[in-house]
């Protein structure tokens, strides 16, 4: 079957550093998508890797090893918008999206 | 309007009951898609889209029928609604479909069955 793990939940304090992994197995890969999802809100897009590497948008970057069937996302300089759920999915052999659970993030002061 | 409505926000429907979620987009995406989120999963495709006239199932199709007869407008139809179809739907669509397109989403119905 197809599998996305994320974890469920992290905690990181304003100001700081936070990575948030993401591994998939899938039949076939044709890219990888990171949203942002607010509490009662619709997912937003964050970025989306294809190749090998880092991508890096302001304070979010993405990171990509299609060998190892990984992705991190990392967001510098927490801020408390940042408190959210960060969804991790994967395009298939088909094109369809494969989603992760998704990751909450807790922002503490 | 700008991006992709959903209508109504939020229902409360007895179990039995027919309901039709509306969806509209005005970007002119040829792709649409409907998916449902609940606690503790991932975001799961109904149905989808590629182009206005055609349709196609995804993951947890059963309950559930699309319509796509002009490019804007896609309504999902839960027939005979039953409690397990408690969840939030989210109305999405991109610029083509079938390939590695960003899709964009809308603001989702928050529907409870009882």
């Amino acid at each position: 079957g197809q599998n996305i793990d994320q974890p469920t939940e992290m905690t990181a304090t304003e100001g700081a550093i936070v990575q948030i992994n993401c591994t998939y197995q899938t039949s076939g890969f044709n890219g990888l998508f990171w949203y942002q999802q607010h509490a009662g809100e619709a997912p937003t897009f964050l970025s989306y890797n294809v190749l090998d590497g880092l991508e890096e948008k302001g304070r979010f970057s993405s990171f990509l090893s299609r060998s190892k069937g990984y992705s991190y996302l990392l967001l510098k300089e927490l801020q408390m918008k940042d408190s959210a759920s960060y969804l991790c999915a994967v395009f298939d052999s088909n094109y369809q999206l494969i989603w992760g659970a998704g990751t909450k993030l807790i922002i503490k002061p | 309007i700008a991006g992709i409505t959903q209508a109504p926000t939020s229902q409360i429907l007895a179990a039995g009951r027919r309901m039709t979620l509306r969806c509209t987009q005005d970007m002119r995406h040829n792709a649409m898609y409907w998916y449902r989120q609940d606690l503790g999963l991932g975001l799961r495709l109904i149905h989808y889209s590629n182009t206005a006239g055609t349709t196609g199932k995804g993951e947890v199709p059963d309950g559930y029928s699309v319509s796509r007869a002009n490019t804007d407008d896609f309504p999902l139809t839960l027939a005979s609604a039953v409690p397990s179809q408690t969840s939030v739907y989210f109305c999405a669509s991109s610029r083509e479909g079938g390939d590695a397109d960003t899709q964009y989403f809308g603001p989702g119905t928050r529907l409870t069955v009882l």
